[in-house]
């Protein structure tokens, strides 16, 4: 089967600092990778999301980085902020017919003033 | 404005009294999905539709269905609710299969 293992369970970093959060993945046959956000008491969050065939994506205040020789992918949030304290999923769909979305087992970030 | 909408955002039921979870969407997509989600713990898929193609997961019990009577709507049926049960239940939504996921709020459900 697939699965999407975290690094850290728990992060925290300093407010304007930037985060760097990890997942490492063992599935080669992944169509496309995503981060999701998922505040106390809410539903996940679309981040962002990045292709197999790309190594780096970058959004507003995010960057996801994809290194498929290691399976290993990562989210960069700059300058974090107190309202990006949250569970970060990262997550996979795999190719083929069933195209299931994994989730890893998540990690919790907190911003420290 | 909220593209999946789950109600009611909390749920308190008794043990072994049948409780119905609601989700619907204004994004017109295919497939709908529900997923319960334990504390400190990444969403189990319990089951999706793709339109009106119902698929269960393997390991999801048969104490939970599911019933999607339109493209907006979907249910969650919990037969005879245990104290393990309790668990915030998310509705996804993607476009089609393999598609990005959009979730709800959640349900916290409570069991008394």
């Amino acid at each position: 089967g697939e699965s999407v293992g975290l690094h850290l369970p728990t992060l925290s970093v300093q407010e304007g600092d930037n985060s760097i959060i990890n997942c490492a993945y063992s599935n080669s046959a992944s169509d496309y990778f995503i981060w999701y956000k998922q505040e106390s008491g809410k539903g996940p969050q679309f981040i962002i999301d990045i292709r197999s065939n790309m190594d780096k994506r970058q959004g507003q205040r995010v960057t996801v980085l994809l290194n498929k020789t290691v399976k290993h992918l990562s989210l960069q949030i700059a300058a974090t902020q107190p309202g990006d304290s949250a569970v970060y999923f990262c997550a996979l769909i795999s190719s083929g017919s069933a195209r299931q979305l994994t989730f890893g087992s998540g990690t919790q970030l907190t911003v420290l003033p | 404005d909220a593209m999946v909408i789950q109600n009611p955002r909390y749920q308190v039921t008794q043990f072994g009294k049948p409780v119905t979870l609601s989700c619907s969407q204004t994004l017109n997509h295919n497939v709908m999905y529900w997923y319960q989600q334990k504390s400190s713990q990444a969403p189990k898929l319990l089951f999706h539709y793709y339109d009106k193609d119902f698929n269960n997961e393997a390991d999801t019990p048969d104490n939970f269905q599911s019933r999607r009577p339109n493209t907006s709507f979907c249910f969650l049926d919990i037969r005879s609710p245990g104290l393990g049960d309790a668990a915030m239940y998310l509705c996804a939504t993607s476009r089609d299969r393999g598609d990005i996921q959009y979730f709800g709020a959640g349900t916290r459900l409570s069991v008394l």
